[in-house]
Parts: C-alpha cells; sequence; structure tokens
C-alpha cells in the first residue's frame, strides 16, 4: 500500500516553455502533498506544501509564479514549470500524506530544460 | 526550528562489514525520526522511522537504528554489508505538526561496498 507515482519520469523541454508534473496516490487519499526539487548529489529542499482543494504554500525563495502547484483531489497534485530556463533543470519529488507525520515519495521526475 | 546532521559525504565498506551511518538532530519537540534510501534516478525509500514508541527501530533490508535522547543521535546500522546496500541514504526529523508536517534533511551519506 501507499504507492505514489508521478509522470512523466523524465522529461526535455525547451527555454520558456512550461511543462507540467503529476502527482497520484494510487491507493490512499493524501490530503497533503509535498513537492521537492533535489540537485545532483545533494539533499531534497521542499519547495511547498498544498492541500487539497486550498493555494499551495510556498518556502521561502521559491517562486509562486514559477512553479505552480494545483491539487486538485485527494489523489492528485500538479506541478507547473512555468517559462523553464536551464537553471530549472533537476530532479523533482513529490511525496504525499494522509496521516500527518509520514510521507510517502514518488519516483521523480528529471526536468532537463535545453 | 528542526535540523538534521549528517557527517562525511561518503562511506566506503567492504561487503559483509558493518555499516554504520551517522545522523545527528535537533529539535525543541521530541521527534520523529526517518532514514530514507535512494538509489540513482529514483525517489525515497523509507528505510524505518522512529514515532516515539521502542527506542531501537528495525526497518528493512536488515538495518536497524537506535534512538539516543541523551545524544541526540539517530545512527543507522546493518551488521553486514552487501553490494546492494550501494545508495544514497538520508536521515529526515519531522516537526510534528499534524496534517502538514514538515521534513527536514540532512545532507545525506553515498554509502559504497567494495568487494
Amino acid at each position: 500500500g501507499a504507492v505514489v507515482s508521478q509522470h512523466p519520469s523524465w522529461v526535455i523541454c525547451k527555454s520558456g516553455t512550461s511543462v507540467k508534473i503529476e502527482c497520484r496516490s494510487l491507493d490512499f487519499q493524501a490530503t497533503t502533498m509535498f513537492w521537492y526539487r533535489q540537485f545532483p548529489k545533494q539533499s531534497l529542499m521542499l519547495m511547498a506544501t498544498s492541500n487539497e482543494g486550498s493555494k499551495a504554500t510556498y518556502e521561502q525563495g521559491v517562486e509562486k509564479d514559477k512553479f505552480l502547484i494545483n491539487h486538485a483531489s485527494l489523489t492528485l497534485s500538479t506541478l507547473t514549470v512555468t517559462s523553464a530556463h536551464p537553471e530549472d533543470s533537476s530532479f523533482y519529488i513529490c511525496s504525499a500524506s494522509s496521516r500527518g507525520y509520514e510521507q510517502y515519495f514518488g519516483p521523480g521526475t528529471r526536468l532537463t530544460v535545453t | 526550528a528542526q535540523s538534521v546532521t549528517q557527517l562525511g559525504s561518503h562511506v566506503s565498506v567492504s561487503e559483509g562489514a558493518l555499516v554504520l551511518l551517522r545522523c545527528n538532530y535537533s529539535s525543541s519537540v521530541p521527534p520523529y525520526l526517518f532514514w530514507y534510501v535512494q538509489y540513482p534516478n529514483q525517489g525515497l525509500q523509507l528505510l524505518l522511522k522512529y514515532t516515539s514508541a521502542a527506542t531501537l527501530v528495525k526497518g528493512i533490508n536488515g538495518f536497524e537504528a537506535e534512538f539516543k535522547k541523551s545524544e541526540t543521535s539517530f545512527h543507522l546500522t546493518k551488521p553486514s554489508a552487501h553490494m546492494s546496500d550501494a545508495a544514497e541514504y538520508f536521515c529526515a526529523v519531522s516537526d510534528r505538526t499534524g496534517a502538514n508536517s514538515k521534513l527536514t534533511f540532512g545532507k545525506g551519506i553515498t554509502l559504497s561496498v567494495r568487494p
């Protein structure tokens, strides 16, 4: 149980375009979903926390207008990277929680902006 | 505020040797603590967690960790390393605020296993 999927697993886009990443909880309802960013050989950095039906709460330093997060249902959250630039290239990981303290992680999405 | 310190960035052991990955935490409230493993280009897999029950926690793949409040530590151990244990390991602490509990991660340790 507690499986989280992400789609796509790998995406290449051109600079200036937008890309959407989906995060789904497959066998449970996720009241809260988290989005992380991970640079090579580094730890996970929390970008934002989203609750179903509410606006996401962004961490300090994360651009809300660049990283749009939507949590439309209890099983789906999306991260849209708008007007992507090469510096947005990274590994994006989502996690989902239904019981407060424990998070279940997705497999990650590798974004490359050319 | 909470934080996690994982000293060193790389640990190398021989196959069959003891694995010891260190984690120290700082938290203003009794913590929940976690160890995760990450294989290349994959998400995080939970190895084990401490949630204020038994201080010695057993996890998957033969790993275990002991919560020591006096030392503010939660070190991860495995008696005998296997080649498949080579991966990145992250220690994390939860702020236990309920529905939106955030995790704070250490910077991670790369474990290499020599044949």
